[in-house]
């Protein structure tokens, strides 16, 4: 099972209002992140939020993180066409492992 | 180089074949790792570097998947006769020891086995 899950899968907004996607995980982390996908290729890093950390901001991107709840948020405010693409969010795995670990993704769409 | 570099960037190939896929990290990266993405899929683990440490190989889904590190650099993964189900992006990331600022990823590798 993935330790890391968006929600929704799919997510479809007009330019200029904002996107919201969450990510929930199973175990304990040090840190989480978030990447883009453009194209089904590279992947681009974008924020990475630490374990004793509720808030970060960059931009136009607003990731929160709850590890009561073992979740995250990216928010990315007036959207613009370009931010289509797929969203990740990447966990380690807390004391074990050094890789992180992807979910499945969300796939957003910004219409013009 | 200012980013991690793949190559190729698409290779077909026989099914029973053998292919080898290469990366070229961001210097000074000695963290590096690959992760295959089957189509419309997240990423899947395969394989992590560090430095001259013995390699984490915990993600290599058969005894048909190698990579080596030469030099503490360049990295190459070997597929030892393919099947279709080998058919995916093949992604190389490098990082900083810490991982803090995160993992530069290449542009992949597309493999088709035909």
């Amino acid at each position: 099972s993935q330790q890391g899950e968006e929600d929704p899968q799919a997510l479809s907004i007009q330019e200029g209002e904002n996107a919201t996607m969450n990510c929930s995980y199973k175990t304990s982390i040090n840190n989480l992140q978030w990447y883009r996908q453009n194209s089904g290729r590279g992947l681009v890093h974008l924020i990475l939020i630490r374990s004793n950390e509720r808030e970060k901001h960059s931009g136009r991107l607003r990731v929160t993180l709850d590890t009561s709840k073992k979740s995250s948020s990216l928010l990315i405010t007036a959207s613009r066409a370009a931010d289509t693409a797929s969203y990740f969010c990447a966990t380690d795995k807390g004391a074990g492992g050094q890789n992180f670990v992807f979910g499945p993704g969300t796939r957003l769409s910004v219409l013009p | 180089g200012a980013g991690v570099s793949q190559s190729p960037s698409n290779k077909v190939t026989e099914k029973g074949k053998d292919v080898e896929l290469r990366c070229d990290p961001i210097s000074g990266h000695t963290a590096l790792y690959w992760y295959r993405q089957s189509l419309g899929q997240g990423l899947e683990f395969l394989i992590y570097f560090q430095g001259n440490s013995a390699p984490d190989k915990s993600g290599l889904p058969s005894d048909r998947f190698s990579a080596e590190r030469t030099g503490g650099s360049v990295s190459t993964l070997t597929i030892q006769r393919t099947q279709q189900e080998d058919s995916a992006v093949y992604l190389c990331a490098s990082s900083f020891p810490d991982r803090v600022r995160g993992y530069t990823f290449g542009s992949g590798t597309r493999l088709t086995v035909v």
